[in-house]
């Protein structure tokens, strides 16, 4: 068990390019979670699986963002047309239905120029 | 609308005095309750948490008090060590409705040697 991973650990990219993040989660754990936190903000909540399912997301998730976990086991979160304001730390979770404990990863800090 | 905050940007003691970090809530349908602690460069990390069912729930030099009534939580750090200068999140859930956790902007805390 090595925590919740996320690649990259920082992107640079201009603006309208897309970017994709990787979050591998504890392999026992079936809730992923992705959040967002902005400079001197506490993280935002942007979506949540189950499994494999994308069951809840938040209005911050824009038509430029997706998100899938198509085996049920590692996630990613794609942004589209990326846009200065996109920048920001993002922020990956995961835990057990049975437990509140959250576990989060290092985060993929985006830098949008 | 912050349904979380915490009023404090920053907080500075001494080393081996008590450090107490607030927070204020005003969604009613919160009913647990999670303090996170986050280095630079670093994901949130774990600390406490409480229930709504408690008033108080205490893990070696940590203790996390709820009064419902004003809707306020805080946690105390007794006895402060420099180990413990970082970013401290007040977190809350709706356990019954949404799975997000709601965060607050942060409290630094600096322990002095």
């Amino acid at each position: 068990d090595t925590g919740v991973s996320q690649n990259p650990r920082h992107k640079i990219t201009k603006r309208g390019q897309n970017v994709t993040f990787r979050c591998d989660p504890i392999s026992e754990h079936n809730r992923l979670y992705w959040y967002r936190q902005t400079l001197g903000q506490g993280p935002e909540f942007l979506t949540y699986f189950q499994n494999e399912a994308q069951l809840e997301k938040s209005r911050l998730l824009s038509d430029r963002f997706s998100a899938e976990r198509p085996k049920g086991s590692f996630s990613t979160l794609e942004i589209q047309r990326t846009e200065q304001g996109d920048s920001a730390m993002y922020l990956c979770a995961s835990r057990l239905s049975s437990n509140y404990g959250y576990t989060f990863g290092s985060g993929t800090r985006l830098t949008v120029v | 609308d912050q349904q979380v905050k915490q009023n404090s940007p920053s907080l500075s003691v001494q080393e081996g005095r008590i450090s107490i970090l607030n927070c204020d809530y005003t969604n009613s349908m919160f009913d647990y309750f999670l303090w996170y602690k986050k280095y630079p460069a670093e994901g949130p990390t774990f600390l406490i948490s409480i229930s709504s069912i408690k008033d108080k729930n205490e893990d070696g030099r940590f203790t996390v008090f709820l009064n419902k009534s004003a809707k306020h939580l805080s946690l105390h750090i007794v006895p402060s060590q420099p180990g413990d200068s970082a970013v401290y999140f007040c977190a809350a859930s709706d356990e019954g409705g949404s799975e997000k956790l709601v965060f607050g902007k942060g409290t630094k805390l600096t322990v002095n040697p």
